[in-house]
């Protein structure tokens, strides 16, 4: 399954709302897709797990959404610490990542 | 607490081999599968595939056959990463991750492959 992420790249203010996508190339089996954010230096951070399911420790800012072929992360409102990179990954057939997409500060 | 501690990073010359331990704690190993993820310089997180412990049987994805190598020690409950005839283009950064949804990372291993 290739996961395709867009936009590329976001130049967003903190305090703005953001919505970034992820669609699959086909279904995603049993909604079996998570949302990670990485930072330079650190290794990824799980936020969104079973497309919707919030993990352990992640703010409540922080949503996903979407079945079948399109899937959305949803940050309400931008803290400084959220301009990062966010991958999409799924997990219902084999894994694979989506490409990324860049968020950074206006 | 649940643990992934991976091994220092490397300095390899191209054709050389490298094997990176990541030892997993607060767990038993062979409860879970054990990924490898690559990010390459300025580029996306690759699946490399994973292993499962209780069979020790790996699965790779593509692009990551022949000379890569994963294996398992769980008497030290840890996993291995193994790169034979290393090219440039394995420079990366290598991490291992638990499970399926990775809610586990180990801190990862830069690899430098260079003459």
């Amino acid at each position: 399954i290739v996961l395709t992420q867009s936009p590329g790249t976001l130049s967003l203010s903190p305090g703005e709302r953001v919505t970034l996508s992820c669609r699959a190339s086909r279904g995603v089996s049993s909604d079996y897709l998570a949302w990670y954010q990485k930072k330079p230096g650190q290794a990824p951070r799980l936020l969104i797990y079973a497309a919707s399911d919030r993990a352990t420790g992640i703010p409540d800012r922080f949503s996903g959404s979407g079945s079948g072929t399109d899937f959305t992360l949803t940050i309400s409102r931008l803290e400084p610490e959220d301009f990062a990179v966010y991958y999409c990954q799924q997990y219902g057939s084999s894994i694979t990542f989506g490409q990324g997409t860049r968020l950074e500060i206006k | 607490q649940v643990q992934l501690v991976q091994s220092g990073s490397e300095l390899k010359k191209p054709g050389a081999s490298v094997k990176i331990s990541c030892k997993a704690s607060g767990y038993t190993l062979t409860t879970y599968t054990m990924n490898w993820v690559r990010q390459a310089p300025g580029q996306g997180l690759e699946w490399m595939g994973w292993i499962y412990p209780n069979t020790g049987n790996p699965t790779y994805a593509q692009g990551f056959t022949g000379r890569f190598v994963f294996s398992l020690d769980t008497s030290v409950n840890a996993a291995y990463l193994q790169i034979t005839s290393l090219k440039a283009e394995d420079t990366a950064v290598y991490y291992c991750a638990r499970g399926t949804a990775f809610q586990h990372w180990g801190q990862g291993t830069l690899v430098t492959v260079s003459s």
